[in-house]
């Protein structure tokens, strides 16, 4: 039963530029959730996405946006790349209808930003 | 605007002790989640709590929830070296279903001296 995967692992980016993360929800699950873990922090929740919408957003700026496809993967894009914008990218993925199981979180993604 | 702090924030304790760590949050949710994230590792997931007064146990971990009291404890009993890791309380404040919006805290540095 393979479990979230992300991709890539690591990402090295200059300042302005864009870059596209990928995730693969664990099977069976259709919510996808993005996380923004700077180091040594908690992680920061950015959108959450379901039936190809983003249903709820953390306070995160339009450069963070986000999509969906029928078969459950997501991908997150971020504009305009700042130096703050490094940091570990979490994707993790959730049943929509069964509130009591755990969400389950991917390897992440490092960025660095140049 | 929800805050959900951690105390301690680092702790160092010895083989085979006992200890709480705590979780605070400043606004109205029954839903709080426990994580575990080793050095350079994704985040697992320790306990689910949905409801005031739930307690849940694995191993050496229990887990409780006060909703009245926006209080969230893990305790650690008989810690072993292999408890060693980073600790973080996440508080769901959706609206619709779980994982909406999900507001982690810091977290808890957590190391086991022999």
């Amino acid at each position: 039963d393979a479990g979230v995967t992300q991709s890539p692992t690591h990402l090295i980016k200059t300042r302005g530029q864009q870059v596209t993360l990928r995730c693969s929800p664990k099977s069976g699950h259709d919510t996808v959730s993005w996380y923004q873990q700077a180091l040594g922090q908690g992680p920061q929740f950015i959108f959450q996405y379901y039936e190809e919408e983003e249903r709820q957003r953390g306070n995160f700026p339009d450069r963070f946006s986000g999509h969906q496809f029928p078969n459950y993967s997501s991908e997150l894009n971020v504009n305009a790349l700042l130096l703050g914008d490094s940091a570990l990218y979490l994707c993790a993925s959730s049943l929509m209808t069964y509130s009591n199981q755990p969400q389950h979180f991917g390897d992440g993604t490092r960025l660095s930003i140049l | 605007e929800l805050k959900v702090e951690q105390n301690p924030l680092f702790l160092s304790m010895q083989e085979g002790k006992n200890y709480t760590i705590y979780c605070n949050y400043s606004t109205t949710s029954d839903r709080l989640y426990w994580y575990r994230q080793d050095p350079g590792k994704s985040l697992e997931s320790l306990f689910v709590l949905l409801s005031n007064g739930a307690v849940k146990q694995e191993g050496r971990l229990m887990a409780s929830l006060d909703t009245k009291a926006r209080l969230s404890t893990l305790h650690i009993t008989a810690a072993v070296h292999d408890l060693s890791a980073t600790y973080f309380c996440a508080v769901d404040i959706g609206w619709e279903t779980s994982y909406d919006k999900v507001i982690f805290g810091p977290g808890t540095s957590l190391s086991v001296i022999p």
